[in-house]
């Protein structure tokens, strides 16, 4: 099974601020990777797939990079609306699997 | 407008058996994969299983840990998914939800749209 590996588990961060989360593969996956967010309650919300092609109707402040074993999701300036926990999922082969988690939250 | 609505959860005891529900709308659904993803209190997303698109011929997969117990299937005429589930276990108590994989050029199509979700818990 392909394991994924998010870094940080947690975030701290401030309205305004730059914010990376890292994906790493435990073998490559080509750019099949997703990126969703989830917030409390809620179900997941896809932002990005194939690693860097933004979903229709996500704001651009988010932006995706990476292929093969290393990927990054990017938002540029966060927003009220961004403190959630981001997932991760590679869609390269079964068994499907998510990362673990991020969580952002407000410093 | 797309809309997924899933049904059936509630409580269950260790070794017993539930069907989920997801009446899906708004979509062409034998174009899509539809597949299901549970979280267990607390914790991260795990993806449970998949049901491929009528020109895939409705094949299935499944995780291992579900595997031989639970089976995802689908109604056509319904627009419905379906999640039989069987000899439940305590670690099998989640929020289901059912999600459409997108039509992607790939062939490996992420989820699109997610239902609400429905609770499951396994306890005696």
């Amino acid at each position: 099974d392909i394991q994924l590996t998010q870094s940080p588990s947690f975030l701290s961060a401030s309205v305004g601020d730059r914010v990376t989360i890292s994906c790493r593969a435990s073998q490559g996956i080509s750019n099949y990777l997703a990126w969703y967010h989830q917030k409390p309650g809620k179900a997941p919300k896809l932002l990005i797939y194939g690693a860097s092609t933004l979903e229709s109707g996500v704001p651009s402040r988010f932006s995706g990079s990476g292929s093969g074993t290393e990927f990054t999701l990017t938002i540029s300036s966060l927003q009220p609306e961004d403190f959630a926990t981001y997932y991760c999922q590679q869609v390269d082969s079964y068994p499907l699997t998510f990362g673990g988690g991020t969580k952002v939250e407000i410093k | 407008e797309v809309q997924l609505v899933e049904s059936g959860g509630g409580l269950v005891q260790p070794g017993g058996s539930l069907t989920l529900s997801c009446a899906a709308s708004g979509f062409t659904f034998s174009d899509h994969y539809m597949d299901w993803v549970r979280q267990a209190p607390g914790k991260g997303l795990e993806w449970v299983g998949r049901t491929r698109n009528k020109a895939k011929s409705y094949t299935t997969e499944y995780a291992a840990a579900v595997k031989g117990r639970f089976t995802v299937s689908r109604d056509e005429s319904r627009n419905s998914l379906y999640l039989q589930m069987n000899s439940l276990k305590t670690e099998d108590t989640a929020v289901y939800y059912c999600a459409r994989a997108a039509v992607r050029g790939s062939g490996r199509p992420d989820f699109d749209y997610w239902g609400q979700g429905t609770r499951v818990t396994v306890s005696s």
